[in-house]
């Protein structure tokens, strides 16, 4: 059973720019969730997706947004870069939410702002 | 609101010897407890978890955690340590009263085991 699959793995991009990170859960995982990862803030909530509808979000400026797909895979941009915005993005996946589900993460995606 | 501490930036330990990694959590309803690895450059990887019933958790790789309701911790505990568990570890909470799937994390606990 394949993982949760993040692309790219590794990008640059110049301040201003925007960029789009890909996710496809595992199969059957209908929640989607996306956290950044940065040595100063440690392990964020960015949003979490269920049936295409956002659930949960946390405490990030609107430059973050994601969506959902009808086949639950998600994609997460960020518009006008700064360079603060440079982490490791990792995106989670799970079952609906019943008593206790396993969350599982993908291998993430480095983004790097210059 | 929701709170993990994790009290210890880095353990160190011999191997073979016992290890513990220490967390503590805050949160207004019942909690889901969950530890994770990490190895360099790579995505978070699931230990283990505490939903309900027994105290003692076991999971992977010889991994154990014990919740403890009236200290509100979960510490992350394995017997013999290996020089391969050298990692950082992260503890989770999520409130299992509210919908969704909102992981809040610690900070981090490195774990440097030593041949």
């Amino acid at each position: 059973k394949a993982g949760v699959t993040q692309t790219p793995r590794y990008l640059i991009k110049t301040r201003g720019q925007q960029v789009t990170l890909s996710c496809s859960p595992i199969s059957g995982h209908r929640s989607v969730s996306w956290y950044q990862q940065t040595p100063g803030q440690g392990l964020q909530f960015l949003f979490e997706y269920f049936s295409e509808t956002q659930r949960n979000k946390g405490n990030f400026p609107g430059r973050f947004s994601g969506r959902q797909f009808s086949n639950s895979r998600s994609e997460m941009n960020v518009s006008t870069l700064e360079l603060g915005d440079s982490a490791l993005y990792l995106c989670a996946s799970s079952l609906p939410r019943d008593s206790g589900n396993t969350i599982y993460f993908g291998e993430g995606s480095w983004l790097t702002v210059v | 609101a929701q709170s993990v501490a994790q009290p210890e930036d880095q353990v160190n330990v011999a191997e073979g010897n016992p290890l513990t990694v220490k967390c503590t959590y805050s949160v207004s309803g019942n909690p889901y407890l969950f530890w994770y690895v990490q190895y360099p450059n790579r995505g978070l990887q699931f230990l283990l978890k505490y939903i309900t019933g027994d105290n003692l958790v076991k999971g992977s790789y010889g991994f154990e955690a014990e919740f403890n309701k009236s200290q509100t911790s979960f510490h992350l505990k394995k017997p013999s340590a290996l020089v391969s568990d050298s990692a950082l570890y992260f503890c989770a909470v999520r409130d299992a009263n509210n919908a969704g799937n909102m992981l809040t994390f610690g900070g981090g606990t490195r774990l440097m085991v030593k041949p």
